[in-house]
Protein backbone atom coordinates (compact mmCIF):
# COMPACT_ATOMS: atom_id res chain seq x y z
CA UNK A 1 0.00 0.00 0.00
CA UNK A 2 1.14 3.58 -0.97
CA UNK A 3 1.83 6.03 1.93
CA UNK A 4 2.08 9.62 2.58
CA UNK A 5 3.85 10.81 5.50
CA UNK A 6 4.15 14.00 7.64
CA UNK A 7 6.66 14.43 9.63
CA UNK A 8 5.61 17.45 11.85
CA UNK A 9 2.21 17.02 13.60
CA UNK A 10 1.82 19.87 15.37
CA UNK A 11 3.86 23.38 14.43
CA UNK A 12 3.86 26.45 16.76
CA UNK A 13 5.29 29.85 15.28
CA UNK A 14 5.32 33.37 14.89
CA UNK A 15 4.19 36.14 12.59
CA UNK A 16 6.90 36.41 9.96
CA UNK A 17 8.68 33.05 10.79
CA UNK A 18 9.66 30.90 7.85
CA UNK A 19 7.52 28.05 7.64
CA UNK A 20 8.62 24.44 6.26
CA UNK A 21 6.05 21.12 6.58
CA UNK A 22 7.63 18.22 5.16
CA UNK A 23 6.11 15.60 2.89
CA UNK A 24 7.36 11.87 1.78
CA UNK A 25 5.60 9.65 -0.48
CA UNK A 26 6.08 6.15 -0.89
CA UNK A 27 5.46 5.35 -4.97
CA UNK A 28 8.15 5.59 -7.04
CA UNK A 29 6.34 6.45 -10.46
CA UNK A 30 4.68 9.10 -12.11
CA UNK A 31 2.29 11.29 -9.62
CA UNK A 32 0.51 13.96 -8.83
CA UNK A 33 1.20 15.72 -5.67
CA UNK A 34 -1.17 18.24 -3.80
CA UNK A 35 -1.32 20.38 -0.82
CA UNK A 36 -4.24 21.01 0.74
CA UNK A 37 -5.58 23.28 3.82
CA UNK A 38 -8.31 23.04 6.29
CA UNK A 39 -8.72 26.45 8.16
CA UNK A 40 -10.89 26.48 11.39
CA UNK A 41 -14.44 25.27 10.22
CA UNK A 42 -13.92 24.99 7.14
CA UNK A 43 -13.49 22.53 4.50
CA UNK A 44 -10.41 21.35 2.75
CA UNK A 45 -9.17 23.70 -0.03
CA UNK A 46 -6.26 22.96 -2.43
CA UNK A 47 -3.44 25.22 -1.76
CA UNK A 48 -1.25 24.05 -4.99
CA UNK A 49 -0.53 21.31 -6.79
CA UNK A 50 2.03 19.53 -8.93
CA UNK A 51 1.55 17.37 -11.91
CA UNK A 52 4.65 17.83 -14.11
CA UNK A 53 7.24 20.71 -15.34
CA UNK A 54 8.89 22.73 -13.24
CA UNK A 55 9.31 21.31 -9.31
CA UNK A 56 9.19 24.53 -7.53
CA UNK A 57 5.50 25.24 -7.52
CA UNK A 58 3.60 28.46 -6.67
CA UNK A 59 -0.12 28.48 -4.92
CA UNK A 60 -2.00 30.78 -2.99
CA UNK A 61 -1.37 33.25 -0.31
CA UNK A 62 2.62 33.02 -1.18
CA UNK A 63 2.91 29.36 -0.35
CA UNK A 64 5.10 26.80 -2.60
CA UNK A 65 6.59 23.51 -2.53
CA UNK A 66 9.08 21.83 -4.23
CA UNK A 67 9.29 18.47 -5.54
CA UNK A 68 12.40 16.40 -5.25
CA UNK A 69 11.74 12.86 -7.13
CA UNK A 70 15.30 11.56 -5.77
CA UNK A 71 13.49 12.25 -2.30
CA UNK A 72 10.14 11.47 -2.78
CA UNK A 73 9.67 14.35 -0.78
CA UNK A 74 6.84 17.64 -1.68
CA UNK A 75 7.64 20.18 1.21
CA UNK A 76 5.63 23.15 1.48
CA UNK A 77 6.95 26.70 2.29
CA UNK A 78 6.16 29.96 2.96
CA UNK A 79 8.43 32.59 3.61
CA UNK A 80 6.59 35.03 6.30
CA UNK A 81 3.52 32.95 8.02
CA UNK A 82 0.80 35.74 8.86
CA UNK A 83 -1.93 34.76 11.86
CA UNK A 84 -4.33 33.79 9.70
CA UNK A 85 -2.13 30.48 8.20
CA UNK A 86 -3.25 28.98 11.21
CA UNK A 87 -4.57 25.63 9.78
CA UNK A 88 -4.40 22.07 9.38
CA UNK A 89 -2.13 21.38 6.16
CA UNK A 90 -2.64 18.02 4.45
CA UNK A 91 -0.40 16.64 1.76
CA UNK A 92 -1.74 14.33 -0.95
CA UNK A 93 -0.66 11.99 -3.90
CA UNK A 94 -2.51 10.14 -6.65
CA UNK A 95 -0.75 8.12 -8.98
CA UNK A 96 -1.87 7.57 -12.72
CA UNK A 97 -3.51 4.00 -11.56
CA UNK A 98 -4.84 4.87 -8.32
CA UNK A 99 -8.42 4.86 -7.17
CA UNK A 100 -7.59 7.59 -4.45
CA UNK A 101 -6.09 9.93 -3.07
CA UNK A 102 -3.44 9.15 0.00
CA UNK A 103 -3.32 11.54 2.53
CA UNK A 104 -0.55 12.70 5.10
CA UNK A 105 -1.87 12.82 8.56
CA UNK A 106 -1.85 16.41 8.46
CA UNK A 107 -0.02 19.02 10.32
CA UNK A 108 -1.67 21.76 12.34
CA UNK A 109 -0.10 25.09 12.47
CA UNK A 110 -0.34 27.65 15.09
CA UNK A 111 0.58 30.76 13.92
CA UNK A 112 0.86 33.17 17.69
CA UNK A 113 0.25 37.32 16.47
CA UNK B 1 -19.84 28.17 -10.13
CA UNK B 2 -21.78 25.75 -7.38
CA UNK B 3 -19.55 23.68 -5.47
CA UNK B 4 -19.26 19.95 -3.76
CA UNK B 5 -22.41 19.93 -1.82
CA UNK B 6 -23.48 17.65 0.91
CA UNK B 7 -25.95 16.73 3.24
CA UNK B 8 -27.33 17.20 6.29
CA UNK B 9 -24.48 19.34 7.86
CA UNK B 10 -25.06 17.81 10.51
CA UNK B 11 -26.53 14.29 12.03
CA UNK B 12 -26.99 12.96 16.06
CA UNK B 13 -28.52 9.84 15.85
CA UNK B 14 -29.12 7.44 18.34
CA UNK B 15 -27.00 3.89 18.12
CA UNK B 16 -28.57 1.13 16.13
CA UNK B 17 -30.12 3.66 14.19
CA UNK B 18 -29.55 4.28 9.93
CA UNK B 19 -28.96 7.34 8.27
CA UNK B 20 -28.35 8.32 5.40
CA UNK B 21 -25.47 10.99 3.73
CA UNK B 22 -25.95 12.85 1.17
CA UNK B 23 -23.00 14.40 -1.61
CA UNK B 24 -23.80 16.41 -4.82
CA UNK B 25 -21.22 16.71 -6.64
CA UNK B 26 -19.61 19.50 -9.05
CA UNK B 27 -21.29 18.94 -12.46
CA UNK B 28 -19.55 16.68 -14.81
CA UNK B 29 -17.09 15.76 -12.64
CA UNK B 30 -17.38 11.68 -13.06
CA UNK B 31 -14.63 10.79 -10.14
CA UNK B 32 -16.56 11.16 -6.39
CA UNK B 33 -14.81 9.82 -3.05
CA UNK B 34 -16.05 9.44 0.17
CA UNK B 35 -13.60 9.71 3.09
CA UNK B 36 -13.67 10.24 6.99
CA UNK B 37 -12.37 12.54 9.28
CA UNK B 38 -12.20 11.11 13.24
CA UNK B 39 -11.03 13.51 15.33
CA UNK B 40 -6.94 13.88 15.68
CA UNK B 41 -7.05 11.52 12.16
CA UNK B 42 -6.08 11.67 9.04
CA UNK B 43 -8.56 11.29 6.14
CA UNK B 44 -9.76 7.64 6.03
CA UNK B 45 -10.86 6.73 2.65
CA UNK B 46 -13.61 4.70 2.23
CA UNK B 47 -14.94 4.52 -1.40
CA UNK B 48 -13.89 5.44 -5.02
CA UNK B 49 -17.32 6.10 -7.78
CA UNK B 50 -16.18 6.49 -11.30
CA UNK B 51 -19.41 7.20 -13.01
CA UNK B 52 -22.07 5.33 -11.40
CA UNK B 53 -19.27 2.35 -10.34
CA UNK B 54 -17.60 1.76 -7.58
CA UNK B 55 -14.25 0.46 -8.63
CA UNK B 56 -12.60 0.65 -4.79
CA UNK B 57 -14.87 0.14 -2.07
CA UNK B 58 -11.55 -1.04 -0.17
CA UNK B 59 -12.13 1.35 2.74
CA UNK B 60 -15.20 0.43 3.66
CA UNK B 61 -14.66 -0.40 7.48
CA UNK B 62 -17.80 -2.85 7.19
CA UNK B 63 -20.69 -4.39 5.80
CA UNK B 64 -22.59 -1.79 7.79
CA UNK B 65 -21.74 0.66 5.26
CA UNK B 66 -22.75 0.89 1.86
CA UNK B 67 -23.03 3.73 -0.89
CA UNK B 68 -24.16 4.38 -3.97
CA UNK B 69 -23.86 6.82 -7.25
CA UNK B 70 -26.88 7.52 -10.06
CA UNK B 71 -27.00 9.21 -12.93
CA UNK B 72 -23.19 9.55 -12.55
CA UNK B 73 -24.38 12.41 -10.23
CA UNK B 74 -25.50 12.39 -6.54
CA UNK B 75 -24.30 9.93 -4.15
CA UNK B 76 -25.46 8.51 -0.85
CA UNK B 77 -23.47 6.99 1.76
CA UNK B 78 -25.90 4.47 3.84
CA UNK B 79 -24.35 3.48 7.38
CA UNK B 80 -26.88 1.07 9.29
CA UNK B 81 -27.29 0.24 12.74
CA UNK B 82 -24.32 3.24 13.68
CA UNK B 83 -22.06 2.32 16.19
CA UNK B 84 -20.36 5.44 18.57
CA UNK B 85 -17.60 5.01 16.55
CA UNK B 86 -18.68 5.74 12.90
CA UNK B 87 -19.04 9.42 14.97
CA UNK B 88 -16.41 11.42 12.46
CA UNK B 89 -16.52 14.07 9.78
CA UNK B 90 -17.89 12.20 6.18
CA UNK B 91 -16.42 14.05 3.58
CA UNK B 92 -17.15 13.85 -0.06
CA UNK B 93 -14.81 14.82 -2.91
CA UNK B 94 -15.04 14.99 -6.62
CA UNK B 95 -12.64 15.19 -9.24
CA UNK B 96 -12.93 15.56 -13.11
CA UNK B 97 -10.18 13.15 -13.55
CA UNK B 98 -7.38 11.99 -10.66
CA UNK B 99 -6.69 15.77 -11.12
CA UNK B 100 -7.37 17.80 -7.52
CA UNK B 101 -10.17 16.82 -5.50
CA UNK B 102 -12.80 19.65 -4.48
CA UNK B 103 -14.45 18.52 -1.73
CA UNK B 104 -17.58 19.32 0.52
CA UNK B 105 -17.97 20.75 3.50
CA UNK B 106 -18.28 17.73 5.08
CA UNK B 107 -20.96 15.44 7.42
CA UNK B 108 -20.19 15.67 10.90
CA UNK B 109 -21.85 12.77 12.11
CA UNK B 110 -22.34 12.04 16.24
CA UNK B 111 -23.68 8.34 17.45
CA UNK B 112 -25.01 8.50 20.97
Amino acid sequence: AQSVSQHNHHVILSEAASLELGCNYSYGGTVNLFWYVQYPGQHLQLLLKYFSGDPLVKGIKGFEAEFIKSKFSFNLRKPSVQWSDTAEYFCAVIGYNFNKFYFGSGTKLNVKP
Amino acid sequence: GAGVSQSPSNKVTEKGKDVELRCDPISGHTALYWYRQSLGQGLEFLIYFQGNSAPDKSGLPSDRFSAERTGGSVSTLTIQRTQQEDSAVYLCASSPVRTEAFFGQGTRLTVV
